[in-house]
């Protein structure tokens, strides 16, 4: 079965730095997505994208948060200035056309980002 | 709001015995239904869906739920539990308001016992 990977695994960084993390979803899947997941929480939806653009986001998208299709293959999400309560678990999916119906949402193995 | 609310934070059963998960939703129209897995270090993998037409769905290895429109209930069933199934289980909705995107609950951690 295709898979969404995403690198790296973990992520560690300093407070108030940069992070990308990247994503390479299915070859020829259409819409993106970032979700995360604080330890012992919910998976949370940040963001979809599509057609090089944001279809929408959530309030956890603020202005630190930007997501980029920089190439044709990788999918990434950027936070600007990382605080402590970003730590978290964040999981890359894709899926070939919008909407559940006839679409299977494919989800990566995440990547844990921990922010000192 | 939708959502959906997992009850049970961790449920242990023997390696043989029958399993149930809980799920119940709140969604104004007809929900999308979803069960996932997500075992140690790895992603969310997809064990099976409902949309509409029979409300008893199959899933992969050997997992079935229910769906109860009028409990708002979409529970996890397995006849028999292996101790491999020992993961994380989350029920999900799909919400249409807007784009397209999953509500997850907070999880039911699964474990099996010899």
């Amino acid at each position: 079965e295709p898979e969404v990977t995403q690198t790296p695994s973990h992520q560690v960084t300093q407070m108030g730095q940069e992070v990308i993390l990247r994503c390479v979803p299915i070859s020829n899947h259409l819409y993106f997505y970032w979700y995360r997941q604080i330890l012992g929480q919910k998976v949370e939806f940040l963001v979809s994208f599509y057609n090089n653009e944001i279809s929408e986001k959530s309030e956890i998208f603020d202005d630190q948060f930007s997501v980029e299709r920089p190439d044709g293959s990788n999918f990434t999400l950027k936070i600007r200035s990382t605080k402590l309560e970003d730590s978290a678990m964040y999981f890359c999916a894709s899926s070939r056309g919008q909407g559940a119906a006839n679409e299977k949402l494919f989800f990566g193995s995440g990547t844990q980002l921990s922010v000192l | 709001a939708q959502s959906v609310t997992q009850p049970d934070i961790h449920i242990t059963v023997s390696e043989g015995a029958s399993l149930e998960l809980r799920c119940n939703y709140s969604y104004g129209a007809t929900p999308y239904l979803f069960w996932y897995v997500q075992s140690p270090g790895q992603g969310l993998q997809l064990l099976l869906k409902y949309f509409s037409g029979d409300t008893l769905v199959q899933g992969i290895k050997g997992f079935e739920a229910e769906f109860k429109r009028s409990q708002s209930s979409f529970n996890l069933r397995k006849p028999s539990v292996h101790w491999s199934d020992a993961a994380e289980y989350f029920c999900a909705v799909g919400d249409y308001t807007g784009g397209f995107k999953t509500i997850f609950g907070a999880g039911t951690r699964l474990f099996v016992k010899a």
